[in-house]
C-alpha cells in the first residue's frame, strides 16, 4: 500500500538550532516526493520537490530510496519557519499522479 | 490572477442538508482536486479531475459528488451532510497532475 508517514506531530526547537522533519514512504514504484508548508492563516504551498534538488528558504531534502525516506532539514531554524509541514508522495500510473499526504508535522521555533 | 478561489470560507449545516462548495481557478489548469483536512489525518483526496468532463474518485469519495463542466470550475456537492463531514476542505489545481499543485484558501465546514 502507498503510504506516507510523518512520525512527529509536533517538533519544537529554539531559534538557530538545526531542524529535521522526518518523512518515510511506502511505494513499490519510482516515487516523486514533495514537501508542502502551511504558514498560519496562509494557503498550503509547495516548499520543494526532490527532483529539483533545490534549497528553498534554507531547507533541503534528499530522497533516500534505500531507507525510503525524504527528511526535511535546515541547519539553523528561524522563527518564521514555524508552520505545518506535510510530506507528500506522487505515485505514477493509474492514479494519474495524485498526491498522498502524510499527517503533517507542526514545527514551532522558539525565540 | 486570482489563482484558486473557494467559496464560502465558513459554513454551518444541519445533518441532512445539502450544499455545494465552489472552487474556481483562472490559470487554465487541467488538473483539479478536492481534499479534506482533519486533525491528525493530514489531507485526504476526495475527488479529482484531469480535464473538463472527466472526474474520478480519490481516497474518501463517499457522500460527495463532483462535476467538471468547464476548465475553470470544480464544485463539490455534499448530498446529505453528516457530522463526520465536519472538516476543512481544500481545492487545488495544477497544469497537469505532475506539476506543482496550487491550493485555495479552504472552506471550514461544520455539520451539527
Amino acid at each position: 500500500a502507498q503510504r506516507v508517514t510523518q512520525p512527529e506531530k509536533l517538533l519544537s526547537v529554539f531559534k538557530g538550532a538545526p531542524v529535521e522533519l522526518k518523512c518515510n514512504y511506502s511505494y513499490s514504484g519510482s516515487p516523486e516526493l514533495f514537501w508542502y508548508v502551511q504558514y498560519s492563516r496562509q494557503r498550503l504551498q509547495l516548499l520543494l520537490r526532490h527532483i529539483s534538488r533545490e534549497s528553498i528558504k534554507g531547507f533541503t531534502a534528499d530522497l533516500n530510496k534505500g531507507e525510503t525516506s525524504f527528511h526535511l532539514k535546515k541547519p539553523f531554524a528561524q522563527e518564521e519557519d514555524s508552520a505545518m509541514y506535510y510530506c507528500a508522495l506522487r505515485t505514477l500510473g493509474g492514479s494519474q499522479g495524485n498526491l498522498i499526504f502524510g499527517k503533517g508535522t507542526k514545527l514551532s521555533v522558539k525565540p | 490572477n486570482a489563482g484558486v478561489t473557494q467559496t464560502p470560507k465558513f459554513q454551518v449545516l444541519k445533518t441532512g442538508q445539502s450544499m455545494t462548495l465552489q472552487c474556481a481557478q483562472d490559470m487554465n489548469h487541467e488538473y483539479m482536486s478536492w481534499y479534506r483536512q482533519d486533525p491528525g489525518m493530514g489531507l485526504r483526496l476526495i475527488h479529482y479531475s484531469v480535464g473538463a468532463g472527466i472526474t474520478d474518485q480519490g481516497e474518501v469519495p463517499n457522500g460527495y459528488n463532483v462535476s467538471r463542466s468547464t476548465t475553470e470550475d470544480f464544485p463539490l456537492r455534499l448530498l446529505s451532510a453528516a457530522p463526520s463531514q465536519t472538516s476543512v476542505y481544500f481545492c487545488a489545481s495544477s497544469y497537469m497532475s505532475a506539476y506543482e499543485q496550487y491550493f485555495g484558501p479552504g472552506t471550514r465546514l461544520t455539520v451539527t
